[in-house]
């Protein structure tokens, strides 16, 4: 079984200072992530992906994720957010199990920039 | 290309009610997907299909049937409307599961 948790529910920063969106997962194989960016009444986009390449990720508008393993964490980060990265970010989990497919979205994070 | 897009934009219906959302996609993808989004819960799986012709349940199917009669379509179908199906739903598609999804703008259901 597999899951995601997305350890905070709400994010704010002040525009030009980092950002950092925490996820945590659990798997029984080795499985594909993903962060999804959702701004107000819109479909998801991909902002990066991880599958079993660089640990590192780069993704758009200056977005990285780095997979560790060892704390079982895809942690989301920006080295300075702007004011159009205010949307929900979703971590999302791809697993192949004994019983087919799975797909797992955390519940989100609401990242607020204020100026 | 259109990429992913959903019919209809906002619905609503009446408890008992049927409909069926259409999703189509004009990037040849194998897999499509129904997901609903509500309120803090993220987005929950339905139903996907990984090819034409064929379906499998997702985490929260109850209510909801769905065919794939075409590759570009996947149809999702609420027999019986109840409340608890008013959501905002999303149609996605990709190449296999381990690759990223494209979304589609989303239809907003509202059951009275």
């Amino acid at each position: 079984a597999q899951s995601v948790t997305q350890l905070d529910s709400h994010v704010s920063v002040s525009e030009g200072t980092p950002v950092l969106l925490r996820c945590n997962y659990s798997s029984s194989y080795s499985p594909s992530l993903f962060w999804y960016v959702q701004h107000p009444n819109k479909g998801l986009q991909l902002l990066l992906k991880y599958t079993s390449a660089a640990t590192l990720v780069k993704g758009i508008n200056g977005f990285e994720a780095e997979f560790k393993k060892s704390e079982t964490s895809f942690h989301l980060t920006k080295p300075s957010a702007h004011m159009s990265d205010a949307a929900e970010y979703f971590c999302v989990v791809s697993d192949i199990t004994n019983s087919g497919y799975a797909l797992n979205f955390g519940k989100g994070t609401s990242l607020l920039v204020t100026p | 290309n259109a990429g992913v897009t959903q019919t209809p934009k906002f619905r609503v219906l009446k408890t008992g009610q049927s409909m069926t959302l259409l999703c189509a996609q004009d990037m040849n993808h194998e897999y499509m997907y129904w997901y609903r989004q509500d309120p803090g819960m993220g987005l929950r799986l339905i139903h996907y299909s990984v090819g034409e012709g064929t379906t499998a349940k997702g985490e929260v199917p109850d209510g909801y049937n769905v065919s794939r009669l075409k590759k570009q379509n996947f149809l999702l179908g609420l027999e019986s409307a109840a409340p608890s199906q008013t959501s905002v739903y999303f149609c996605a598609s990709s190449w296999n599961v381990n690759y990223e999804q494209y979304f589609g703008p989303g239809t907003r259901l509202t059951v009275t």
